[in-house]
């Protein structure tokens, strides 16, 4: 059974803190992506990784930033956590992109609330 | 801009027939997706469309039409667990998905 596995299902943290949000994904999967939901407003894309090492910003960046040293795991970094970055994060994580059909498998979700 | 649209709620009977459309404006198209997300879970995927037409699975069909912008997630013999969040995304022509806000579905017993 394919798998995308969050560190955290839920989090509470206080303004300032440096957060780290971890995801692994077991299907050797080349792209990650780093998403936030919202109510009322779609999946915005935070930052997102084709390759080891390789990182793209998104829409939303600002705040954030990721890391990716293995293929496997894909960081997400909160380097001062304010209150509008509370929200439900989603990491993701697809095959090649020039693969039509790329399907995104997503992990269960971080709700982190900042206070 | 890339715009993606679909209605924010509708309600259901179970038992009976839903539509949700969504209508979108993007920067090249390499295909649409429809994503199921239950209350406080992940978004699982449904449906794939790149050509025009209809695709057919099971309860579910899913419909585009590239020159109209246009698609729509088709549920038939509506059941209590069908109440979610469907999410519409269009791949773009960078390869990146953009996402709708999403259709809450009620389903009214």
């Amino acid at each position: 059974d394919v798998k995308v596995t969050q560190s955290s299902r839920y989090l509470v943290k206080r303004t300032g803190e440096k957060v780290f949000l971890e995801c692994v994904q077991d299907m050797d999967h080349e792209n990650m992506f780093w998403y936030r939901q919202d109510p009322g407003l779609g999946l915005r894309l935070i930052y997102f990784s084709y390759d080891v090492k390789m990182k793209e910003k998104g829409d939303i960046p600002e705040g954030y930033s990721v890391s990716r040293e293995k293929k496997e795991r894909f960081s997400l970094i909160l380097e001062s956590a304010s209150t509008n970055q509370t929200s439900m994060y989603l990491c993701a994580s697809s095959r090649s992109s020039h693969d039509l059909n790329t399907e995104a498998f997503f992990g269960q979700g971080t709700r982190l609330t900042v206070v | 801009g890339q715009n993606i649209d679909q209605p924010t709620e509708m309600t259901a009977t179970e038992g009976a027939i839903v539509q949700i459309n969504c209508t979108y404006q993007t920067s090249g198209f390499n295909g649409l997706f429809w994503y199921q997300q239950h209350a406080g879970e992940a978004p699982t995927f449904l449906s794939y469309n790149v050509l025009d037409g209809l695709e057919e699975k099971g309860r579910f069909s899913s419909f585009l039409s590239r020159s109209k912008g246009y698609s729509y997630l088709l549920l038939k013999e509506l059941q209590m667990k069908d109440s979610a969040s469907y999410l519409c995304a269009v791949m773009d022509s960078n390869y990146q998905l953009i996402w709708g806000a999403g259709t809450k579905l009620i389903i009214k017993p």
